[in-house]
Protein backbone atom coordinates (compact mmCIF):
# COMPACT_ATOMS: atom_id res chain seq x y z
CA UNK A 1 0.00 0.00 0.00
CA UNK A 2 1.21 3.28 -0.26
CA UNK A 3 2.11 5.18 2.21
CA UNK A 4 2.52 8.42 1.02
CA UNK A 5 0.04 10.86 -0.84
CA UNK A 6 1.83 13.42 -3.01
CA UNK A 7 0.19 16.73 -3.56
CA UNK A 8 -0.78 17.94 -5.89
CA UNK A 9 -0.48 15.26 -8.89
CA UNK A 10 0.68 17.45 -11.38
CA UNK A 11 2.26 21.02 -11.26
CA UNK A 12 3.26 23.52 -14.41
CA UNK A 13 5.39 26.68 -13.53
CA UNK A 14 7.34 28.73 -15.25
CA UNK A 15 11.30 28.65 -15.24
CA UNK A 16 12.78 31.05 -12.39
CA UNK A 17 9.40 30.35 -10.05
CA UNK A 18 9.47 28.16 -6.99
CA UNK A 19 7.75 24.84 -6.73
CA UNK A 20 6.26 23.49 -4.04
CA UNK A 21 5.02 19.64 -3.63
CA UNK A 22 3.65 17.74 -0.29
CA UNK A 23 3.80 14.36 1.12
CA UNK A 24 1.59 13.31 3.50
CA UNK A 25 2.02 9.90 5.27
CA UNK A 26 -0.21 8.23 7.21
CA UNK A 27 2.05 6.15 9.98
CA UNK A 28 4.74 7.11 12.44
CA UNK A 29 8.04 7.08 10.49
CA UNK A 30 11.99 6.83 10.95
CA UNK A 31 13.33 8.63 7.63
CA UNK A 32 11.78 10.68 4.83
CA UNK A 33 13.19 11.09 2.02
CA UNK A 34 12.69 12.67 -1.52
CA UNK A 35 13.62 10.90 -4.79
CA UNK A 36 13.10 12.42 -8.73
CA UNK A 37 12.15 10.44 -12.13
CA UNK A 38 13.06 11.80 -14.82
CA UNK A 39 10.90 10.16 -17.67
CA UNK A 40 11.75 6.70 -18.33
CA UNK A 41 14.55 6.79 -16.12
CA UNK A 42 15.80 5.29 -12.52
CA UNK A 43 14.78 7.50 -9.92
CA UNK A 44 17.47 9.73 -8.06
CA UNK A 45 18.28 10.68 -4.43
CA UNK A 46 17.17 13.86 -3.98
CA UNK A 47 17.42 14.26 0.24
CA UNK A 48 16.63 13.13 3.67
CA UNK A 49 15.45 14.42 6.68
CA UNK A 50 15.10 12.21 9.66
CA UNK A 51 12.15 12.20 12.23
CA UNK A 52 13.67 14.36 14.51
CA UNK A 53 14.52 17.12 12.44
CA UNK A 54 11.83 20.11 11.25
CA UNK A 55 14.04 21.38 8.08
CA UNK A 56 17.37 20.57 5.90
CA UNK A 57 18.41 22.65 2.53
CA UNK A 58 20.50 21.48 -0.36
CA UNK A 59 21.39 23.34 -2.71
CA UNK A 60 17.83 24.71 -3.88
CA UNK A 61 16.20 22.54 -2.58
CA UNK A 62 14.44 22.97 0.77
CA UNK A 63 12.25 20.20 2.89
CA UNK A 64 10.12 20.71 6.05
CA UNK A 65 8.97 17.84 7.96
CA UNK A 66 5.97 18.58 10.63
CA UNK A 67 5.79 14.82 12.49
CA UNK A 68 2.46 16.14 13.98
CA UNK A 69 0.72 16.85 10.92
CA UNK A 70 2.36 13.60 9.29
CA UNK A 71 3.50 15.65 6.43
CA UNK A 72 7.09 16.74 4.37
CA UNK A 73 7.29 19.73 2.15
CA UNK A 74 10.15 19.56 -0.91
CA UNK A 75 10.67 23.66 -2.21
CA UNK A 76 12.48 23.79 -5.41
CA UNK A 77 13.65 27.75 -5.52
CA UNK A 78 14.55 29.42 -8.88
CA UNK A 79 12.87 26.04 -11.08
CA UNK A 80 14.68 25.09 -13.99
CA UNK A 81 14.20 23.53 -17.48
CA UNK A 82 15.73 20.16 -16.14
CA UNK A 83 13.92 20.22 -13.03
CA UNK A 84 11.02 18.70 -15.05
CA UNK A 85 10.36 15.36 -13.57
CA UNK A 86 8.13 13.67 -11.21
CA UNK A 87 9.18 13.51 -7.41
CA UNK A 88 8.38 11.17 -4.85
CA UNK A 89 8.25 10.75 -0.93
CA UNK A 90 9.83 7.51 0.19
CA UNK A 91 9.33 6.82 3.96
CA UNK A 92 10.61 4.01 6.18
CA UNK A 93 8.72 3.10 9.62
CA UNK A 94 12.63 1.81 11.39
CA UNK A 95 16.24 1.70 10.69
CA UNK A 96 16.87 -0.95 7.74
CA UNK A 97 13.33 -0.96 7.23
CA UNK A 98 11.82 -0.96 3.53
CA UNK A 99 10.94 2.32 1.45
CA UNK A 100 7.50 2.87 1.10
CA UNK A 101 6.97 5.49 -1.67
CA UNK A 102 4.10 7.94 -2.39
CA UNK A 103 2.34 8.21 -5.58
CA UNK A 104 4.32 11.29 -7.21
CA UNK A 105 3.98 14.90 -8.31
CA UNK A 106 4.80 15.52 -11.98
CA UNK A 107 6.48 18.79 -12.41
CA UNK A 108 6.94 20.83 -15.52
CA UNK A 109 8.70 23.76 -16.19
CA UNK A 110 8.13 26.03 -19.32
CA UNK A 111 10.96 27.44 -20.46
CA UNK B 1 31.51 4.64 -10.09
CA UNK B 2 29.78 2.65 -12.56
CA UNK B 3 25.63 2.83 -11.37
CA UNK B 4 22.90 0.11 -11.05
CA UNK B 5 22.92 -2.00 -14.77
CA UNK B 6 19.67 -3.55 -15.62
CA UNK B 7 18.86 -5.44 -18.97
CA UNK B 8 17.04 -5.26 -20.90
CA UNK B 9 15.88 -1.95 -21.29
CA UNK B 10 12.31 -2.85 -22.67
CA UNK B 11 10.50 -6.13 -23.22
CA UNK B 12 7.03 -6.96 -25.11
CA UNK B 13 5.82 -10.08 -24.55
CA UNK B 14 1.93 -12.34 -24.92
CA UNK B 15 0.45 -12.95 -21.74
CA UNK B 16 1.26 -16.43 -20.29
CA UNK B 17 5.03 -16.39 -21.67
CA UNK B 18 7.87 -16.21 -19.02
CA UNK B 19 10.59 -12.90 -19.05
CA UNK B 20 13.50 -12.47 -16.84
CA UNK B 21 15.26 -9.44 -16.05
CA UNK B 22 18.88 -8.89 -14.98
CA UNK B 23 20.50 -6.38 -12.32
CA UNK B 24 24.19 -5.71 -11.25
CA UNK B 25 24.63 -3.39 -8.16
CA UNK B 26 26.79 -0.88 -7.51
CA UNK B 27 30.55 -2.77 -6.82
CA UNK B 28 30.46 -3.77 -3.44
CA UNK B 29 26.21 -2.90 -1.83
CA UNK B 30 25.19 -5.98 -0.19
CA UNK B 31 21.55 -4.59 -0.29
CA UNK B 32 19.61 -4.97 -3.53
CA UNK B 33 16.08 -4.22 -3.91
CA UNK B 34 13.51 -5.17 -6.91
CA UNK B 35 10.61 -2.79 -7.20
CA UNK B 36 7.65 -3.00 -9.88
CA UNK B 37 6.24 0.67 -10.55
CA UNK B 38 2.92 0.62 -12.39
CA UNK B 39 2.41 4.00 -14.61
CA UNK B 40 0.93 6.67 -12.57
CA UNK B 41 2.14 5.25 -8.98
CA UNK B 42 5.41 4.90 -7.08
CA UNK B 43 7.75 1.92 -7.16
CA UNK B 44 6.77 -1.05 -4.80
CA UNK B 45 8.83 -2.98 -2.97
CA UNK B 46 8.77 -6.74 -4.57
CA UNK B 47 11.48 -8.28 -2.83
CA UNK B 48 15.13 -7.16 -1.02
CA UNK B 49 18.24 -9.25 -0.52
CA UNK B 50 21.28 -8.88 1.90
CA UNK B 51 23.99 -10.34 0.28
CA UNK B 52 22.38 -13.65 -1.16
CA UNK B 53 19.62 -13.88 1.78
CA UNK B 54 16.27 -12.71 1.06
CA UNK B 55 15.23 -9.74 3.36
CA UNK B 56 11.77 -8.88 2.60
CA UNK B 57 9.94 -10.93 0.19
CA UNK B 58 5.82 -9.69 1.65
CA UNK B 59 5.12 -8.14 -1.64
CA UNK B 60 6.39 -10.43 -4.14
CA UNK B 61 3.27 -12.55 -5.74
CA UNK B 62 4.76 -15.75 -5.12
CA UNK B 63 2.61 -17.61 -7.62
CA UNK B 64 4.31 -16.20 -11.01
CA UNK B 65 7.38 -14.05 -9.31
CA UNK B 66 10.50 -15.31 -8.40
CA UNK B 67 14.18 -13.55 -7.85
CA UNK B 68 17.29 -14.82 -6.96
CA UNK B 69 20.96 -13.44 -5.99
CA UNK B 70 23.05 -16.78 -6.13
CA UNK B 71 26.65 -15.03 -5.60
CA UNK B 72 25.42 -12.26 -3.89
CA UNK B 73 26.39 -9.99 -6.96
CA UNK B 74 23.96 -9.39 -9.72
CA UNK B 75 20.50 -10.87 -9.59
CA UNK B 76 17.65 -11.97 -11.93
CA UNK B 77 13.61 -11.28 -11.38
CA UNK B 78 11.03 -13.59 -13.43
CA UNK B 79 7.59 -13.50 -14.33
CA UNK B 80 6.26 -16.90 -15.41
CA UNK B 81 3.31 -17.01 -16.43
CA UNK B 82 2.77 -12.76 -17.05
CA UNK B 83 -0.59 -11.55 -16.77
CA UNK B 84 -1.44 -8.52 -18.31
CA UNK B 85 -1.49 -6.58 -15.04
CA UNK B 86 2.34 -7.24 -14.84
CA UNK B 87 2.76 -4.26 -17.15
CA UNK B 88 5.46 -1.86 -15.94
CA UNK B 89 8.68 -0.51 -15.26
CA UNK B 90 10.99 -2.99 -13.35
CA UNK B 91 13.43 -1.11 -11.05
CA UNK B 92 16.11 -2.65 -9.30
CA UNK B 93 18.31 -0.68 -7.05
CA UNK B 94 21.16 -1.24 -4.40
CA UNK B 95 22.46 0.34 -1.11
CA UNK B 96 25.88 -0.40 0.36
CA UNK B 97 23.70 -2.08 3.51
CA UNK B 98 20.52 -2.23 4.64
CA UNK B 99 21.16 0.34 7.12
CA UNK B 100 22.18 2.88 4.36
CA UNK B 101 19.20 5.12 3.72
CA UNK B 102 20.06 6.35 0.43
CA UNK B 103 19.25 3.41 -2.12
CA UNK B 104 20.72 4.34 -6.44
CA UNK B 105 18.44 2.76 -8.90
CA UNK B 106 18.83 1.43 -12.20
CA UNK B 107 17.20 3.01 -15.24
CA UNK B 108 14.81 -0.06 -15.35
CA UNK B 109 13.35 -2.15 -17.23
CA UNK B 110 9.86 -1.08 -19.38
CA UNK B 111 7.66 -4.42 -19.69
CA UNK B 112 4.35 -4.76 -21.69
CA UNK B 113 2.48 -7.99 -21.43
CA UNK B 114 -0.09 -7.78 -24.53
Amino acid sequence: SQQGEEDPQALSIQEGENATMNCSYKTSINNLQWYRQNSGRGLVHLILIRSNEREKHSGRLRVTLDTSKKSSSLLITASRAADTASYFCATDKSSGDKLTFGTGTRLAVRP
Amino acid sequence: EAGVAQSPRYKIIEKRQSVAFWCNPISGHATLYWYQQILGQGPKLLIQFQNNGVVDDSQLPKDRFSAERLKGVDSTLKIQPAKLEDSAVYLCASSRDRWQETQYFGPGTRLLVL
